[in-house]
């Protein structure tokens, strides 16, 4: 089945620079990879997602990408605020298959004023 | 919409006691979610059901864990009897479905689970 694993597990940067979290994954027929951010004592919530047909997508300051051939796909945050610490997962799965997510171990991500 | 509802926020109890976890969908979502998360072993899907039906139950730990959706509105986790490495935050998700796309999964407040 399938296995999502998500690298670094702690991420300290200061503050205005970018940030990189990196997930890789086994099943080459995975086709959806969203990106959830949970802050401290607060429920996970969705902030981008890219399905494989897409290499890229943006949303502000948020970037996800996709390299199916490698099999992995990561989260860019530029210009960091504190507002951005929190706990980020990945995860993937296969749309036309069960609904089921796999996640990533999750990545603490710490802005250092 | 009020988004996911879940009670209770926390509970403590005793071990050997009984423990049950209600969740309340968002409306129109056909799919539900409950996970389990703790520091060692992250977010863990333990069930889900789609249109009230149970899909994938393979997360469950033992069978001292029981879940059922009697309608689609309502859905509860059980524990019995609980002991303390239940102790955990529970989050009940929903979502919904338009063909084969995926849509975003909406998680609940989460029930903080202490068993001593």
């Amino acid at each position: 089945g399938e296995n999502v694993e998500q690298h670094p597990s702690t991420l300290s940067v200061q503050e205005g620079d970018s940030a990189v979290i990196k997930c890789t994954y086994s099943d080459s027929a995975s086709n959806y990879f969203p990106w959830y951010k949970q802050e401290l004592g607060k429920r996970p919530q969705l902030i981008i997602d890219i399905r494989s047909n897409v290499g890229e997508k943006k949303d502000q300051r948020i970037a996800v990408t996709l390299n199916k051939t490698a099999k992995h796909f990561s989260l860019h945050i530029t210009e960091t605020q504190p507002e951005d610490s929190a706990v980020y997962f990945c995860a993937a799965s296969i749309e036309d298959s069960n609904y089921q997510l796999i996640w990533g171990a999750g990545t603490k991500l710490i802005i250092k004023p | 919409d009020a988004g996911v509802i879940q009670s209770p926020r926390h509970e403590v109890t005793e071990m050997g006691q009984e423990v049950t976890l209600r969740c309340k969908p968002i409306s129109g979502h056909d799919y539900l979610f409950w996970y389990r998360q703790t520091m060692m072993r992250g977010l863990e899907l333990l069930i889900y059901f789609n249109n009230n039906v149970p899909i994938d139950d393979s997360g469950m730990p033992e069978d001292r864990f029981s879940a059922k959706m009697p309608n689609a509105s309502f859905s509860t986790l059980k524990i019995q009897p609980s002991e303390p490495r239940d102790s955990a935050v529970y989050f009940c998700a929903s979502s919904n479905r338009q063909g084969s796309s995926y849509n975003e999964q909406f998680f609940g407040p989460g029930t903080r689970l202490t068993v001593l």
